[in-house]
């Protein structure tokens, strides 16, 4: 019964090739997030998205996409994968007006070989 | 945004109270202050938010002054399970996107 869910939990991969990250939250939120934490540990805000809005990091490379088939789940596919795409991803959700409280994933450790 | 500034770690021993300071000096009026907890290989986990004075959880307290420079993450009688990073984090109740993790404070929790 885990409220946001990520698959895989690992993701190995060579350089070039498009992959997904699936997210899924049983928490009724009304919002999800995409974050990047890198090596050194900073988190950073990838994408925010509820059935109205989708807000994206300027940033954020367009060779990443969310895609929410609905309000329960957003994945995260990433096309031409990089070196420096390596990194855990970590999906979150929230609720109302109250964005501020986000609830995590276990998060996702991607190897860009 | 409110700039934030936090020990970057801190030692304890078992049994202590562990006071994390957390510094937002231009913390604006409508921003509240919120405190995240991440063990490795895991998400962050949400402690305790607050806006003014003192706040009171299960887990945690958190300490507000009247000018809202700055707040006090307090932990009661800290285990070794609660080696972890904490984040202190300043914004709107609304503001999900303007979410800004920086870099924590990781504490170590000694036998």
């Amino acid at each position: 019964d885990t409220a946001v869910s990520q698959t895989p939990k690992y993701l190995v991969t060579q350089m070039g090739n498009d992959k997904s990250i699936k997210c899924e939250q049983n928490l009724g939120h009304d919002t999800m997030y995409w974050y990047k934490q890198d090596s050194k540990k900073f988190l950073k805000i990838m994408f925010s998205y509820n059935n109205k809005e989708l807000i994206i990091n300027e940033t954020v490379p367009n060779r990443f996409s969310p895609k929410s088939p609905d309000k329960a789940h957003l994945n995260l596919h990433i096309n031409s994968l990089e070196l420096g795409d390596s990194a855990v991803y970590f999906c979150a959700s929230s609720q109302g007006t109250a964005k501020n409280i986000q609830y995590f994933g276990a998060g996702t450790r991607l190897s860009v070989l | 945004l409110a700039k934030i500034t936090q020990p970057i770690s801190m030692d304890s021993y078992e049994g202590q109270e562990v006071n994390i300071t957390c510094s937002h000096n231009n913390i604006a009026t409508n921003d509240y202050i919120t405190w995240y907890q991440q063990f490795p290989s895991q998400g962050p986990r949400f402690i305790i938010q607050g806006y003014k004075t003192k706040v009171t959880n299960e887990v945690a307290s958190l300490f507000i002054p009247a000018d809202r420079k700055s707040s006090t993450l307090s932990l009661p009688r800290v285990s070794l399970s609660d080696t972890a990073v904490y984040y202190c984090l300043v914004g709107e109740m609304g503001g999900g996107f303007k979410t800004i993790f920086g870099a924590g404070t990781r504490l170590f929790v000694k036998a």
